[in-house]
């Protein structure tokens, strides 16, 4: 069975202090593994697609790496305005995407 | 663009009674999905509709039916609803090799 977890449940980082959330994934034949931001009250937002191990994405502070059963996202001097939830799902052919439960940030001024 | 529109934002149901939750997308997708939302746990799938007249289980449809009215629209019902249905419901749509593009979700409470 397909199935996605993260971790950690929660970090509070202070702004500027670097970290990584982990997204561990087993997943038949990966067609995809998907990055999300969700905002309170928001739908979630598409932040990255990793199509296979080794590959690389960046788009501003966040950059998400994937490895045949990992996924990072990495998190350089993050901002107040980073604090969100970040989502990863795996997407299988033949299959709908399984989420993971998500990992809450906070970024603390 | 509006993306992916979900009516209503906000629903409080008491047990047994029926409602729909109605979802838009105006980016030409094929397909679409609705998703619950729990604490602790991820997006779990309801149903999804991979095109225009069709539509399939996901992983939770117990109690739920839906309806892909036509290339936008696709629909969620609740016939009879109860407490355990309390939920965030998030509707998406999906088009070829592309992401999912999710709505800002249905707060519904059933008491």
């Amino acid at each position: 069975e397909d199935q996605v977890t993260q971790s950690p449940e929660a970090l509070r980082l202070q702004e500027g202090e670097s970290s990584s959330l982990n997204c561990s994934y087993t997943v038949s034949g990966l067609r995809g593994l998907f990055w999300y931001r969700q905002d309170p009250g928001k739908g979630p937002e598409f932040l990255f697609t990793l199509y296979s191990a080794g590959e690389e994405k960046e788009k501003e502070r966040l950059k998400a790496t994937l490895t045949k059963k990992e996924s990072f996202l990495h998190i350089t001097a993050p901002k107040p305005e980073d604090s969100a939830t970040y989502l990863c799902a795996g997407h299988s052919y033949g299959q709908n995407f399984v989420f993971g439960p998500g990992t809450r940030l906070s970024v603390l001024p | 663009n509006a993306g992916v529109t979900q009516t209503p934002k906000f629903q409080v149901l008491k047990t047994g009674q029926s409602m729909t939750l109605q979802c838009a997308q105006d980016m030409n997708h094929n397909s679409m999905y609705w998703y619950r939302q729990d604490p602790g746990m991820g997006l779990r799938l309801i149903y999804y509709s991979a095109s225009e007249g069709t539509t399939d289980k996901g992983e939770v449809p117990n109690g739920y039916n839906v309806s892909r009215l036509n290339k936008r629209e696709f629909s969620l019902r609740l016939e009879s609803a109860a407490p355990s249905q309390t939920s965030v419901y998030f509707c998406a749509s999906m088009g070829v090799d592309q992401p999912q593009h999710f709505g800002d979700g249905t707060r519904l409470s059933i008491l």
